[in-house]
């Protein structure tokens, strides 16, 4: 059974930096592309960030990029999300999500998701 | 703003069919496969429908998908008060380096 488990969220100040985890089991991870997606409670989706099965491709929104770094880990079955220069818009529920396969492929499994709250 | 336009709201009462409909460009939905998400209340997002009209397994067929030039539907028939859900379409996106885009989500009432 596939599951993905994120961790990591918590409150931090604005201008600060998180690094949110998601540990991945179930499957072979490095056959396949992985993503973070985010959700301001209440509101709707948002894609944050993919990555191909070994990093070689790399895509972020317009709204996370050169703030937001992710990465994996291919030993350790272990996908990450680095946030830095934090802003209260950031504040959400931050997903990670198994592709099909490549990076374009649709999402196929989601975690349960971490809370990041930015707030003074 | 989302790229892709969803009603933010729909409804029915049990046993209707309901659509929901999803419109994009031609650098998303026209070139691309839509694929849509359910997120039940309190839980994370679950893959519905994906490369326009393909049910994982464990999806009942009351779920179906459509897509036609820009535009993409997903309609669900004898309507069940547990369908009450947000739901999402999403596309990839092949401006820039590529990106995937949401739709904002619609918001169905089982009345």
């Amino acid at each position: 059974e596939v599951q993905l488990v994120e961790s990591g969220g918590g409150l931090v100040r604005p201008g600060g930096s998180l690094r949110l985890s998601c540990a991945a089991s179930g499957f072979t991870f490095d056959d396949y592309a992985m993503h973070w997606v985010r959700q301001v409670p209440g509101k709707g989706l948002e894609w944050v960030s993919g990555i191909s099965w070994n990093g070689g491709r790399i895509a972020y929104a317009d709204s996370v990029k050169a703030r937001f770094t992710v990465s994996r880990d291919n030993a350790r079955n272990s996908l990450y999300l680095q946030i830095s220069s934090l802003r209260p818009e950031d504040t959400a529920f931050y997903y990670c999500a198994k592709s099909w396969g490549g990076v374009n492929y649709f999402f196929d499994h989601w975690g349960q998701g971490t809370l990041v709250t930015v707030s003074s | 703003q989302s790229v892709l336009t969803q009603p933010p709201s729909a409804s029915g009462t049990p046993g209707q069919r309901v659509t929901i409909s999803c419109s994009g460009s031609n650098s998303n939905i026209g070139s691309n496969t839509v694929n849509w998400y359910q997120q039940l209340p309190g839980t994370a997002p679950k893959l519905l429908i994906y490369n326009n009209n393909q049910r994982p397994s464990g999806v009942p067929d009351r779920f179906s998908g459509s897509k036609s030039g820009t535009s993409a539907s997903l309609a669900i028939s004898g309507l069940q008060s547990e369908d009450e859900a947000d739901y999402y379409c999403a596309a990839w996106d092949d401006r820039l380096n590529g990106l995937w885009v949401f739709g904002g989500g619609t918001k169905l009432t089982v009345l």
